[in-house]
């Protein structure tokens, strides 16, 4: 396996709390991803990065950020958490943007 | 973003059988490709494909890229309770670039 790993990899928060997951690789790949992952919606990208400082949305932005201050670390930030974000988040990283992805183990996120 | 269906999207299979799961596109695509996840797992790759009519093999697992390269197939022969998880394909966007993943078909064995 890549070098991905997050954390924590358990949360559980209470709505309208702040949460933050980070996701760290030691493979000098240049794209990170955030997903989550919900049954019957398969995998969907939150946000993703193409370098440092340098982030773009995905289909599903809407009530979280990020921040890439270095190439390794990749952070997803909910600002105030709802029960709707009540689920599974991995992170990927490629080394190109259509390239094979190479996903962490994952997040279980609870929001009661 | 691009639309990729895919099914099934459940399928139980008694150990032995054979098990195929479909990736239907509406536009061309330039390569397509396919992931496993174990149940509790995390998605881990196992192959591209890039030509028109490409067939790869992994064992037991075959893999297929139709000629229009609009569609592709996993095919497993005689499955194994190592084979259960979710398979998903995945896709570049028209455009972008971007994987889109497929919903994902999940296998169940019974033993």
């Amino acid at each position: 396996d890549a070098g991905i790993t997050q954390s924590p990899r358990h949360k559980v928060t209470e709505t309208g709390t702040p949460v933050t997951l980070r996701c760290h690789q030691t493979e000098n790949h240049r794209y990170m991803y955030w997903y989550r992952q919900d049954p019957g919606h398969g995998l969907r990208l939150i946000h993703y990065s193409y370098g440092v400082k340098d982030t773009d949305k995905g289909e599903v932005s809407d009530g979280y950020s990020v921040s890439r201050s270095k190439t390794e670390d990749f952070l997803l930030t909910l600002e105030s958490a709802t029960s709707s974000q009540t689920s599974v988040y991995f992170c990927a990283i490629s080394e190109g943007l259509a390239g094979v992805q190479y996903f962490g183990p994952g997040t279980r996120l609870t929001v009661t | 973003g691009q639309q990729v269906m895919q099914i099934p999207q459940y399928q139980h299979v008694q150990e032995g059988e054979d098990f195929t799961t479909y990736c239907n596109s509406s536009t061309t695509l330039s390569n397509i490709q396919w992931y496993k996840q174990r149940p509790g797992g995390h998605p881990v790759f196992l192959i591209q494909l890039v030509k028109s009519g490409e067939v790869k093999k992994q064992k037991r697992l075959t893999f297929q890229f139709g000629e229009a390269k609009k569609n592709s197939s996993l095919h497993i022969t005689a499955t194994q309770t190592t084979d259960v998880g979710t398979y998903f394909c995945a896709v570049p966007n028209f455009g972008n670039e971007k994987l889109t993943f497929g919903t994902g078909t999940r296998l169940t064995i019974i033993p």
